[in-house]
């Protein structure tokens, strides 16, 4: 069975530049999650989608960042512009949502970005 | 509040048990989490524990719960340089998102 797969595993770019990541979770998971990991800290929650719909974006700094999940399968996030302070990885993880008691998430390998 | 601390390294020689702490500040929390990650690669859910449980064994892995002392231990037994990695502890409560902590790395010397 094919785990969370992401795209792509690295981009370096320019600051000002647009970079998007994209995202595809485990097939039958409902629920899929974008995290941002900085250098020698957890993953922190960006944004969470429950189907299409997303539930919790209050981390997601929308004046840069944007993220769709046009059909509740797979999912883009955007920044544009970049910034230096946004070198970090991005995780994506997936689960089959909180209406299970677990929730267990299962994360991709994420996309390490380096704004020069 | 919410706030997950560890200790930031641990170094073991191979064949000795390992013990990673975690401290949590919700003591409503609902599920205990360990998450392993190793250079380059996601988070891979290790073993998890429900709050109204002292105890968790999985093969080489044992997870103990304190709740009055709000602390989490993961008890890694015959430790391999296989298992050397960045290990997470994450809480969740409700429908809250998970919380991570920062992270201890396992280094295993041969």
């Amino acid at each position: 069975e094919a785990g969370v797969v992401q795209s792509p595993r690295y981009k370096i770019i320019e600051k000002k530049q647009p970079v998007a990541f994209w995202c595809n979770p485990i097939s039958g998971h409902n629920t899929l999650y974008w995290y941002l990991q900085n250098l020698g800290q957890g993953p922190e929650l960006l944004i969470r989608y429950e189907n299409e719909e997303a539930v919790d974006d209050s981390q997601l700094p929308k004046d840069r960042f944007s993220a769709e999940r046009l059909k509740g399968v797979d999912s883009t996030l955007k920044i544009q512009p970049a910034e230096l302070g946004d070198s970090a990885v991005y995780l994506c993880a997936s689960s089959f949502g909180q209406s299970t008691s677990t929730d267990t998430q299962y994360f991709g390998p994420g996309t390490r970005l380096t704004v020069l | 509040g919410e706030d997950v601390e560890q200790s930031l390294f641990l170094s073991v020689r191979e064949g000795d048990s390992s013990v990673i702490n975690c401290t949590y500040t919700d003591s409503s929390s609902t599920y205990l989490y360990w998450y392993k990650q190793e250079p380059g690669a996601g988070l891979q859910l290790l073993t998890y524990i429900f709050s109204n449980m002292d105890m968790k064994q999985d093969q080489r892995l044992t997870v103990l719960l304190n709740k009055k002392d709000k602390h989490l231990s993961l008890r890694i037994a015959d430790t391999q340089t296989g298992d050397s990695a960045i290990y997470f502890c994450a809480e969740r409560w409700g429908n809250t998102p998970l919380v991570f902590g920062k992270g201890t790395r396992l280094s295993v010397i041969a």
